[in-house]
């Protein structure tokens, strides 16, 4: 079956702390995605990862890609209140669709 | 460049009706695939269409289509609405290298 899981599903983080996010996966993969939701709101997309090794940084984000461990992470820097957020990894298996993780609700304590 | 387009944004229904939802992708974008995010199933798959052809189905019931058109908008149908179909049905298309999907807004339908 294909599957993609992220822990935590919720985390609270105070203000200028790190902090990581994982995703893990089933099966052989080498492209996934990484969405922000915003309350109400639909998903933006944040980062591409399309090999064995990526690392994308944005700001205060940085995701990464470990193939063989089927494993990828959105890592946060400093954390402020402005990414406060739910935060979705999402695998394309090659079957013409994205498999979503369950997402991460995180929300950041001035 | 202008994202992907939803109509309508709100929908409120009752159960047994129909209800056909829209979508225009980002110019130059030929795939279209169309998700239903509820609280508890989150984000699951519907269909995926690539220069009018479905490539790929979820396992949603019968009730649920969808077609594309040759300009690449796309629309999904859902029929004989049920309470459990109210969610938000989001579309992305995508296309280019990195084959990112990206999201339209949204139609929220509530199902009375």
């Amino acid at each position: 079956e294909l599957k993609v899981e992220q822990n935590p599903l919720f985390l609270s983080m105070q203000e200028g702390k790190n902090y990581t996010i994982y995703c893990n996966y089933s099966t052989t993969s080498d492209r996934l995605y990484w969405y922000r939701q915003d309350p109400g709101k639909s998903l933006e997309s944040l980062f591409v990862l399309l090999s064995n090794g990526a690392v994308k940084q944005e700001g205060r984000l940085m995701a990464s890609l470990d193939t063989k461990a089927r494993l990828s992470t959105l890592h946060i820097t400093a954390a402020v209140h402005d990414l406060s957020a739910t935060y979705f990894c999402a695998v394309d298996f090659g079957n013409e669709k994205l498999t979503f993780g369950t997402g991460t609700r995180l929300t950041i304590i001035p | 460049k202008a994202g992907v387009t939803q109509t309508p944004r709100y929908l409120i229904k009752t159960r047994g009706q129909q209800v056909t939802l829209s979508c225009s992708p980002i110019s130059g974008h030929r795939s279209v695939s169309w998700y239903q995010q509820t609280p508890g199933q989150g984000l699951q798959f519907l269909f995926e269409y690539f220069s009018e052809t479905q490539r790929n189905k979820g396992n949603f019931p019968g009730r649920f289509s969808g077609r594309q058109f040759s300009n690449s908008r796309s629309e999904m149908n859902v029929s004989t609405l049920e309470l459990g179909d109210s969610a938000l049905y989001l579309c992305a298309s995508s296309g280019g290298l990195t084959d990112t999907q990206y999201f339209g807004p949204g139609t929220r339908l509530t199902v009375l």
